[in-house]
């Protein structure tokens, strides 16, 4: 099994810009979510799904978008670039709402 | 609300002195308690859980966990450290009646062993 899979590991967007931060497991989870990291502030959760067609916001959603069309996929959208959205994104997912397992990260820098 | 607390931003030990990682929380219900590790430019790696059960979890590498009811603590350890362990550390909390699954990490606390 690969895990939780994140493409690409490192991205420079300018401003006003969009991407997509793909995230995939091979684990057969139900759970996935979509978290931030910036220095000394741990972890934010973004967004997360309890499975396929079910999305729901997290702490700090604002900014960006999901959608969960399958078990094994979770991309996360960006809309309109930021530098406040400069940050090391971690996708995770769970079999149950129990342990969740983490991808490598996506570093994002904006300027 | 759910929070997690861990006080130190850095805990220093020397190589094969035990050392001690603390965590706080509050959360509604039972928690669910867990560390993670992540060392650098790396994603979390999960450590060990407490869900219910002996207060005294054990989990990789040698290290362990005691849940503490009274006192709130999720404080993690080790007997002896090894300089490999130098990494930073998230204690994260989950209401046991949450259906989502959704965790509350604290701020992480940078572990630097040295020999």
């Amino acid at each position: 099994n690969a895990g939780v899979t994140q493409t690409p590991k490192f991205r420079i967007l300018k401003i006003g810009q969009s991407m997509t931060l793909q995230c995939t497991q091979d684990m057969n989870h139900n759970y996935m979510y979509w978290y931030r990291q910036d220095p000394g502030m741990g972890l934010k959760l973004i967004y997360y799904s309890v499975g396929a067609g079910i999305t729901d916001k997290g702490e700090v959603p604002n900014g960006y978008n999901v959608s969960r069309s399958t078990t094994e996929d979770f991309p996360l959208r960006l809309e309109l670039a930021a530098p406040s959205q400069t940050s090391v994104y971690f996708c995770a997912s769970s079999y149950s709402g129990d342990t969740q397992y983490f991808g490598p990260g996506t570093r994002l820098t904006v300027l | 609300a759910q929070s997690v607390a861990q006080p130190e931003d850095q805990v220093n030990v020397a190589e094969g002195n035990p050392l001690t990682v603390k965590c706080t929380y509050s959360v509604s219900g039972n928690p669910y308690l867990f560390w993670y590790v992540q060392y650098p430019n790396r994603g979390l790696q999960f450590l060990l859980k407490y869900i219910t059960g002996d207060n005294l979890v054990k989990g990789s590498y040698g290290f362990e966990a005691e849940f503490n009811k009274s006192q709130t603590s999720f404080h993690l350890k080790k007997p002896s450290a090894l300089v490999s362990d130098s990494a930073l550390y998230f204690c994260a909390v989950r209401g046991g009646s949450s259906n989502t699954g959704k965790l509350i990490f604290g701020q992480g606390t940078t572990l630097q062993v040295k020999p």
